[in-house]
């Protein structure tokens, strides 16, 4: 089955260490990814995405994620924490649906906490 | 603010009657999508529209709840004799076409149905 995974509940960081939030999927065909950070009561902000070429990206607010095919990953990764990113951190994937359009399909997501 | 906009923020509604959200897209987005979100879960596909067309359907989707998207710009979601089970974050998002696109978020409504 199509799907993507955020194996972490809840990752604790302290600031200024780096961080990552794994995310694992599995599709067939190549995957589009996508990274979206939410705040408390908000909407999903978009992160980041990888759709092909460099399998490190760079996106928003210092954050990159690493896709790696091998491992069907795509860990989002910052080099230095802010108690800022202190949010919901959600994995998604373009999932070909029974009336053949791609869909984004999210993980169940991860509470990133930073303590100052 | 060209964003994704949705209406209303907050809902509470008693057992058994009828609620309807609307959703703004970004004008320029041909793509709108309609997700529920409750406490500790990512967000689970409702529907989805192309245009004016409504082209997939989640299981989710049950007979009580119907979407539209007429003249293909905004779009309304209803539910019908609500039940306590359907209290969640109704988040609609916008994108363009084409399957690398990134969807945007609108803040979501948020229903409790008492």
């Amino acid at each position: 089955a199509q799907s993507v995974a955020q194996p972490e509940d809840q990752v604790n960081v302290a600031e200024g260490n780096p961080l990552t939030v794994k995310c694992t999927y599995s599709v067939s065909g190549n995957p589009y990814l996508f990274w979206y950070v939410q705040y408390p009561n908000r909407g999903l902000q978009f992160l980041l995405k990888y759709i092909t070429g460099d399998n490190l990206v760079k996106g928003s607010y210092g954050f990159e994620a690493e896709f790696n095919k091998s491992q069907t990953s795509f860990h989002l990764k910052k080099p230095s924490a802010l108690v800022s990113d202190s949010a919901l951190y959600f994995c998604a994937v373009r999932v070909l649906r029974p009336g053949g359009s791609y869909i984004p399909t999210f993980g169940r997501g991860t509470s990133l906490i930073v303590h100052p | 603010d060209t964003g994704v906009s949705q209406d209303p923020r907050h809902k509470i509604t008693k057992r058994g009657q009828n609620v309807t959200f609307r959703c703004d897209p970004i004008s320029e987005h041909n793509r709108l999508y309609w997700y529920r979100q409750t406490l500790g879960q990512g967000p689970e596909f409702l529907t989805y529209f192309q245009n004016e067309a409504q082209l997939e359907k989640s299981r989710l989707l049950s007979d009580r709840f119907s979407a539209e998207r007429p003249k293909g710009s905004f779009s309304t979601l209803e539910i019908q004799r609500t039940e306590q089970g359907d209290s969640a974050m109704y988040l609609c998002a916008s994108s363009l076409e084409g399957s690398s696109k990134e969807a945007f978020f609108g803040q979501g409504t948020r229903l409790t149905v008492v």
